[in-house]
């Protein structure tokens, strides 16, 4: 079956604009959830939706926002871009629950503010 | 705050030894424990799990430990090869919670 796909692969904004990532689970996975990587940092759990409604959230501003749609895929947003969100993002999906379960995750999408 | 730290950045190791990866947690609510794997431009590969019920999974060449007492978990890798050569996360869940560590480089020379 068909992996975790996420687009676009390459992104570059500048400052105080917004972005739109999108992310499309393996078929029959419920549970999407987006991370951020950046140099030093490994993974940081951004959030988690389930059957459109976020569950989890981690420790990001109100400016990364999500939501999910009755086909369970998903987009992220950013509003008011600064340089330090230039990062890869990483969505992964897994069946029922995202802490649990085995996640697997999109290839990212790579994301430069200058 | 880290909760979840890896605190070697990068191990080298040859060819059919073997190689251990460290991860130290400090979240007492932690109850499910994963490592994976991340090669270049690829996102990350679920490898192997252990719950807090256990203290070691084996799957192949991989086993994971866990020491609940010293909040400290381990992957060995053996033998190693080359091909293991990438970035391993550690991840830690529970209590509404997920953590990932920031990785370490595992370089297995031939």
């Amino acid at each position: 079956k068909a992996g975790v796909t996420q687009t676009p692969r390459y992104l570059i904004k500048t400052r105080g604009q917004q972005v739109t990532l999108s992310c499309s689970p393996i078929s029959g996975h419920r549970s999407v959830s987006w991370y951020q990587q950046t140099p030093g940092q490994g993974l940081q759990f951004l959030f988690e939706y389930f059957s459109e409604t976020q569950r989890n959230k981690g420790n990001f501003p109100g400016r990364f926002s999500g939501r999910q749609f009755s086909n369970s895929r998903s987009e992220m947003n950013v509003s008011t871009l600064e340089l330090g969100d230039s990062a890869l993002y990483l969505c992964a999906s897994s069946f029922l629950d995202s802490f649990t379960d085995t996640q697997y995750f999109g290839p990212g999408t790579r994301l430069t503010v200058l | 705050d880290q909760q979840v730290k890896q605190n070697s950045p990068s191990l080298s190791v040859q060819e059919g030894r073997i190689s251990i990866l460290n991860c130290d947690y400090t979240n007492s609510m932690f109850d499910y424990f994963l490592w994976y794997k991340k090669y270049p431009a690829e996102g990350p590969t679920f490898l192997i799990s252990i719950s807090s019920i256990k203290d070691k999974n084996e799957d192949g060449r991989f086993t994971v430990f866990l020491n609940k007492s010293a909040k400290h978990l381990s992957l060995h890798i053996v033998p190693s090869q080359p091909g293991d050569s990438a970035v391993y996360f550690c991840a830690a869940s529970g209590g509404n919670d997920m953590r990932f560590g920031a990785g370490t480089r595992l370089t297995v020379k031939p």
